[in-house]
């Protein structure tokens, strides 16, 4: 079954930094690149970043470009996000997901992970 | 990059169709074919039902259709059935290298 599957979540201060993950399976994970999304609670979609196969080529919204990395780690099928410089507007469900062939349609979501920025 | 324009909500009762519009500028849906639409219930995931302005991935129902006429993708649904209400976002690729949604529209099946 491909599947992916978000980790990493919590309560944060603002301020602080967190490491989400998403771990895929099912499917030839090295030959896809993946994005992250997230929605703020009763909100949109939000893009916010995206890696390709290899992970040599990324690309951030303006409002994660700085504060935000994405990588990926393809011997263990794991996307990764790393947050820093958290702000309460980062309080979101974050989803990772598979880009069907370069095209910017996500075909295959995780169940998401929630993060929230609060003292 | 500002967030596509979407009709809030729209309406519909059951086996008629609706049409969901997406509007956005040449730098994003009116330069690329790159324009995607998504499906998301309460709690849940979102589901790409439309890739590439018009292709319908495997196990879309064929009720689902997409199209673009300049800078504004639509989304029709024909033979509206109750399962189908849930929130709809359409989004592009954009000249920045980057994605864009649309703020979401709510579908109502009455």
């Amino acid at each position: 079954e491909v599947q992916l599957v978000e980790s990493g979540g919590g309560l944060v201060q603002p301020g602080g930094s967190l490491r989400l993950s998403c771990a895929a399976s099912g499917f030839t994970f090295r030959s896809y690149w993946m994005h992250w999304v997230r929605q703020a609670p009763g909100k949109g979609l939000v893009w916010v970043s995206r890696i390709n196969s290899d992970g040599s080529s990324t690309g951030y919204a303006d409002s994660v470009k700085g504060r935000f990395t994405i990588s990926r780690d393809n011997a263990k099928n794991t996307l990764y996000l790393q947050m820093n410089s958290l702000r309460a507007e980062d309080t979101a469900v974050y989803y990772c997901a598979r880009d069907q062939t370069v095209n910017y349609g996500m075909d295959v979501w995780g169940q998401g992970t929630t993060v929230t920025v609060s003292s | 990059q500002s967030a596509l324009t979407q009709p809030a909500s729209v309406s519909g009762s059951p086996g008629q169709s609706i049409t969901i519009s997406c509007t956005g500028t040449s730098s994003d849906v009116g330069g690329y074919k790159y324009v995607s639409w998504y499906q998301q219930h309460p709690g849940k995931a979102p589901k790409l039902m439309i890739s590439e302005v018009s292709n319908r991935p495997s196990g879309v129902s064929n009720r689902f259709s997409g199209s673009k006429s300049g800078n504004t993708a639509s989304l029709t649904i024909s033979g509206l059935q109750a399962e189908d209400e849930a929130d709809y976002y359409c989004s592009s690729y954009t000249s920045s290298s980057t994605l864009v949604f649309g703020g979401g529209t709510k579908l109502t099946v009455l």
